[in-house]
């Protein structure tokens, strides 16, 4: 079955790095986008980063846009967010989650548990 | 720019059904959405992609209680026989070139 599980949140002060990774297996890494979605304390879901099947596309809203960058090893079957230059407001719990392959549609089939990180000074 | 908008809250009693409502932007009638359900404490799963027509498929091992219906502009989740579980955030989804939106959710309490 599909698993996804990422790691690497933490605590760092504003204007740090943190790096997240998500572990994915039960599916054919290359075949599938893989996107980061964000949740702060008590808020909705907020979709941060995407990445094409085989890592050539990304797209990034302009919250996060020239801080956050998303990566992906094929030989890992790993998928990455280097968030650079945090801010207090990115505090939140980052979920991987990965994009159906059907044709045609663009939603996400199959999600994590996620990884809480926290910027405070 | 695609916006979804969702009531923040709904209740319904033990057994009952309950309907929730993503409506969509005007502009954007016949976009397909996806929901998705959130436990408290874990991470969201995806029930299902509705399309503008009704139709749906949902996702692996989602009970038959869920169903999913259109109409205009509002995509519709039916959750049918409630249970204690089923008490939850629910979020709609939708995308379009670049772009990947949420609705703000709707928290479902279960009387």
């Amino acid at each position: 079955q599909v698993h996804l599980v990422e790691s690497g949140g933490g605590v760092v002060q504003p204007g740090g790095s943190l790096r997240l990774s998500c572990a994915a297996s039960g599916f054919t890494f290359t075949t599938y986008a893989l996107h980061w979605v964000r949740q702060a304390p008590g808020k909705g879901l907020e979709w941060v980063a995407y990445i094409s099947n085989d890592g050539t596309n990304t797209y990034y809203p302009d919250s996060v846009k020239g801080r956050f960058t998303i990566s992906r090893d094929k030989s890992k079957s790993t998928v990455f967010l280097q968030m650079d230059s945090l801010r207090t407001e990115d505090t939140a719990t980052y979920y991987c989650a990965r994009e159906t392959d059907n044709s045609g549609y663009f939603h996400f089939d199959y999600w994590g548990q996620g990884t809480p990180a926290t910027v405070s000074s | 720019q695609v916006v979804l908008t969702q009531s923040p809250s709904a209740s319904a009693s033990l057994g009952a059904s309950v309907k929730l409502t993503c409506s969509l932007s005007s502009e954007h009638s016949t976009y397909a959405i996806a929901w998705h359900q959130q436990q408290p404490e874990k991470g969201p799963r995806f029930l299902m992609r509705l399309d503008s027509d009704g139709r749906h498929t949902k996702g692996d091992g989602v009970s038959d209680r869920f169903s999913g219906s259109s109409s205009g502009t509002e995509r519709y989740l039916t959750i049918s026989s409630l249970q204690s579980d089923d008490e939850a955030d629910y979020y709609c989804q939708t995308w379009a070139t670049g772009v990947w939106v949420f609705g703000g959710g709707t928290k479902l309490t279960v009387l």
